[in-house]
């Protein structure tokens, strides 16, 4: 079967580090992606990951490990507007995009 | 201009209605998707296409059907749309890129479609 679980809701400060996990059990694993979708609108890639390591992009960084079925989205010196839903889908050889149910951050000042 | 264009943005109708929303794009890119996102359950995948001749099921295609008119559109339609199909509604297309240790399906999405059934 296909499972990927994400926390449904997280808090933090301006200035702070977040970290946002993904775990995935899916047949025919491709690729991981990360999205930021705000509120009413559509959603923006962030990152993708095949191999395992870790992927850094600006205050970004994505991370794999495959053979754990396990992702994170670090986010860095968070702003307001990165206060948004991050959605974690995994891409499965053959077919398309499997989402998660997303994670809604919430940055306070 | 948009790359990934929905019509219409927002549509409420009644119970019973046959509701068409139609997707266009301008990427080039072979492969289209329809997804509905409702709240606390995310993207859901409706039915996909790989290209003009090919239309496959996706998690939750009951009640609903799919038209590939030409590489630039994909249509969605609800026969007779009820209340539960009250949803925000997202077309997306990508390109896959083979090669190296890149095995990209990244996703584009449009600007979604609100639908409400009464």
């Amino acid at each position: 079967g296909q499972n990927i679980d994400q926390p449904t809701e997280m808090t933090a400060t301006e200035g702070a580090i977040v970290q946002i996990n993904c775990t995935y059990q899916t047949s025919g694993f491709n690729g991981l992606f990360w999205y930021q979708q705000h509120a009413g609108e559509a959603p923006t890639f962030l990152s993708y990951n095949v191999l395992d390591g870790l992927e850094e992009k600006g205050r970004f960084s994505s991370f794999l490990s495959r053979s754990k079925g396990y992702s994170y989205l670090l986010l860095k010196e968070l702003q307001m507007k990165d206060s948004a839903s991050y959605l974690c889908a995994v891409n499965q050889a053959g077919t398309a995009l499997i989402f998660g149910k997303g994670t809604t951050l919430s940055v306070s000042s | 201009d948009a790359d990934v264009t929905q019509t219409p943005r927002n549509r409420i109708t009644k119970t019973g209605k046959r509701i068409m929303l139609e997707c266009s794009q301008t990427k080039g890119h072979d492969r289209m998707y329809w997804y509905r996102q409702d709240p606390g359950l995310g993207l859901r995948l409706i039915y996909y296409s790989f290209d003009v001749k090919d239309i496959n099921k996706g998690e939750i295609s009951d009640g609903y059907s799919v038209s590939r008119q030409a590489q630039a559109k994909f249509s969605l339609s609800l026969e007779s749309a009820i209340p539960n199909q009250t949803a925000l509604y997202f077309c997306a297309t990508s390109d896959l890129v083979v090669g190296g240790t890149e095995n990209h399906n990244e996703q584009f999405f449009g600007p979604g479609t609100r639908l409400t059934v009464l």
